[in-house]
């Protein structure tokens, strides 16, 4: 079956620390791949998605994430967090040939910034 | 630019009891999709529409059903309410973009009593 695995429900971190979030996948083939905050009482906002090409890929509020296909891995990072970075994010994935709207989100990893 | 708008933010219902919850896509964008998230759970796709047609499904009971208007706002329905739907619902909308990049609204909070 096909599937997002968020291993790290809670995660907290210092501010200025690093932060690596982890995400896999389980498809038959690689899917386009997307990160998703969503801060309390928020919709959900895109941080960045990763179709083909450069396995490094950049998005906003200086995130950035990795995609392993020998990992089936799609790793968010981000070298310095900042308090206002204190949120849920969600890792996603839809199919290739899918129309696009059907995304399945993993469970989420709530992330807490101390001082 | 306004963003994805849904309405009621919160409401409160009763086993049993019908719901409608109502989304207005960003301006210019003509698919909507709909997604159930239950506390401390990602969120999960129930419905998507384009153009007004169905374009997917989740694995959601004949309960649930939706519909996209002219103007390409649509409407959640859910019919007797269970205790278990309770929970955030979420508007995505779409427009030229890439699959996946979705924009989404900020919920509506249903509770069922």
């Amino acid at each position: 079956a096909q599937s997002v695995t968020q291993p790290d429900i809670h995660i907290t971190v210092s501010e200025g620390a690093s932060l690596e979030l982890r995400c896999n996948y389980s498809y038959g083939a690689t899917p386009y791949l997307f990160w998703y905050v969503q801060s309390p009482g928020q919709g959900l906002q895109l941080l960045l998605k990763y179709f083909s090409g450069d396995t490094l890929v950049q998005g906003i509020k200086g995130f950035e994430a990795e995609f392993k296909r020998s990992q089936s891995s799609f790793n968010l990072r981000k070298p310095s967090v900042h308090w206002s970075d204190a949120a849920e994010y969600f890792c996603a994935v839809v199919p290739l040939n899918n129309a696009g709207n059907m995304l399945t989100f993993g469970g989420g990893t709530r992330l807490m910034v101390k001082p | 630019d306004a963003g994805v708008t849904q309405s009621p933010t919160h409401l409160i219902k009763t086993r049993g009891q019908q719901v409608t919850l109502r989304c207005s896509p960003i301006s210019g964008h003509k698919s909507v999709s709909w997604y159930q998230q239950v506390l401390g759970q990602g969120p999960q796709f129930i419905f998507q529409y384009y153009e007004k047609e169905e374009r997917g499904r989740g694995n959601f009971p004949d309960r649930f059903s939706a519909r996209q208007f002219p103007n390409y706002s649509s409407e959640l329905n859910v019919n007797a309410l269970l205790l278990g739907d309770s929970a955030l619902y979420l508007c995505a909308s779409r427009g030229q973009g890439e699959a996946g990049e979705l924009f989404f609204g900020e919920g509506s909070r249903l509770t069922v009593l």
